[in-house]
Formats: structure tokens, sequence, C-alpha cells
């Protein structure tokens, strides 16, 4: 079975300094992972995700999120927050071979992010 | 476009009365559905998902129940309310083939 540990439950910062959330899985066969952000009273949202390809996965908002099969994590990344970025993150991992694409979610990690 | 609601907003009940979460989909067939619950600082617990109408699997034991009456909607019920039911409720969906989930907004249940 699969599992999902965010190692840390909350992260103060800086406006404008850097940010990094840790997301490690552990799982035998080969997996896609994910980042959602949760803003307050809110709904999750997909942040980036890998699948395929590039370990290297960024969004639009200048996050990024480094796949590292050895190490088995999903870390993500940013190198300039904005207050706007206080938000909860979950990482979560999925296997590939389940049809139904049933995710499992990391605990989450509350970013707050002050002037 | 997949677009995805849920309803109501908020909600306060008093323990022991009954409780109806609706969620709908829209813009894909078939889709696998999900029931979340959020509760303060514990993340997110998977309680049930189906893969079609009057399919639906518990992921926990509980107090709750959910149904599928048709393609795109489900339900999450309880006949009577426990305290420990106060949490914030998720729907979400994704098409088979993938692992993407698309949440709700979701649904504030405070239980008195």
């Amino acid at each position: 079975a699969q599992s999902v540990t965010q190692l840390d439950s909350q992260v103060p910062v800086f406006e404008e300094a850097p940010v990094e959330l840790r997301c490690n899985y552990s799982s035998s066969v080969s997996v896609y992972l994910f980042w959602y952000v949760q803003y307050p009273n809110q709904g999750l949202q997909l942040l980036l995700k890998y699948l395929s390809g590039s370990t290297l996965v960024e969004s639009i908002n200048g996050f990024e999120a480094e796949f590292n099969k050895s190490q088995t994590s999903f870390h993500l990344r940013k190198p300039s927050v904005h207050i706007s970025d206080t938000a909860e993150y979950f990482c979560a991992v999925s296997d590939p071979s389940d049809s139904w694409g049933k995710l499992q979610f990391g605990a989450g990690t509350q970013v707050v992010v002050t002037p | 476009s997949q677009t995805i609601h849920q309803w109501p907003a908020t909600l306060v009940q008093p323990v022991g009365s009954p409780l109806s979460l609706e969620c709908t989909v829209e813009g894909t067939s078939n889709p696998n559905l999900y029931w979340y619950r959020q509760a303060a600082g514990r993340g997110l617990q998977l309680l049930f998902y189906s893969v079609g109408i009057g399919q639906i699997s518990s992921e926990v034991p509980q107090n709750l129940s959910a149904s599928r009456p048709q393609d795109r909607q489900f339900i999450l019920s309880s006949k009577k309310l426990l305290l420990s039911d106060s949490g914030f409720y998720l729907c979400a969906f994704n098409s088979r083939g993938t692992g993407e989930l698309f949440f709700g907004e979701g649904s504030r249940l405070t239980v008195l």
C-alpha cells in the first residue's frame, strides 16, 4: 500500500523568501504524484502533477516540484513567496495501474506568509 | 468543461438530526466519485467512493452513508448526526485512467 509523509505540519515564511515543502512517499511501484493547494474554506485545487517524463514540473504561479525516484520524494519549492501563497498544501500519490485512480494524501502543510 | 458543485456550503445541525449533502458533476460521463472529510489538523480522510450508479465503497466504518442515484450525482447522508461528524466535507471526481482529482467547494458541517 502507498503512503505519503509530509514532514512539516506548518511552515512560517516571510514574504519574498523561498519556501520548500517536503513530501516523501512509500511505494514499490511507479507512481503519479500531485501537489494540491487549499485556501481557507475552499476545496482543493491542483497545483502541479508528475505523471511521466521530465522529473521537474512547474506550476503557472511559480511553484515547482522535482520527482526523485531514488529518494522517493516530491518536494515543492517556490523561490519567492507572496502573502497570497498562505494556504494548506497537500501532497498526494496514486498508482498508475489502478484504473480507479484513488489518491493517497499526506496530512498537509500549512504555509503562513507574513510581511 | 468539467465542473463539480456541492451544497449546502455551510450547515449547523443539532446532534441526532439527519444530514444530506449533495454533489453533482457536469461535463463528464461515468466519473469516479468520492466523499472526503477534513477534520481540523487531521488531513483528508476518504469516506466513500463510487465507480458507478448504485456502487458504493466505504473506506471506514462510521455514522454516515453514501448513495449514487444518478451517474453524476453523489449524496452523503446520516440518519442521526454525532458531535464527531463535524468537519469540512469535500466531494471530488476523476475520470477513469487519470489520477487527478477535481474537488467541489466543500461543505462545512457543525454539529451542536
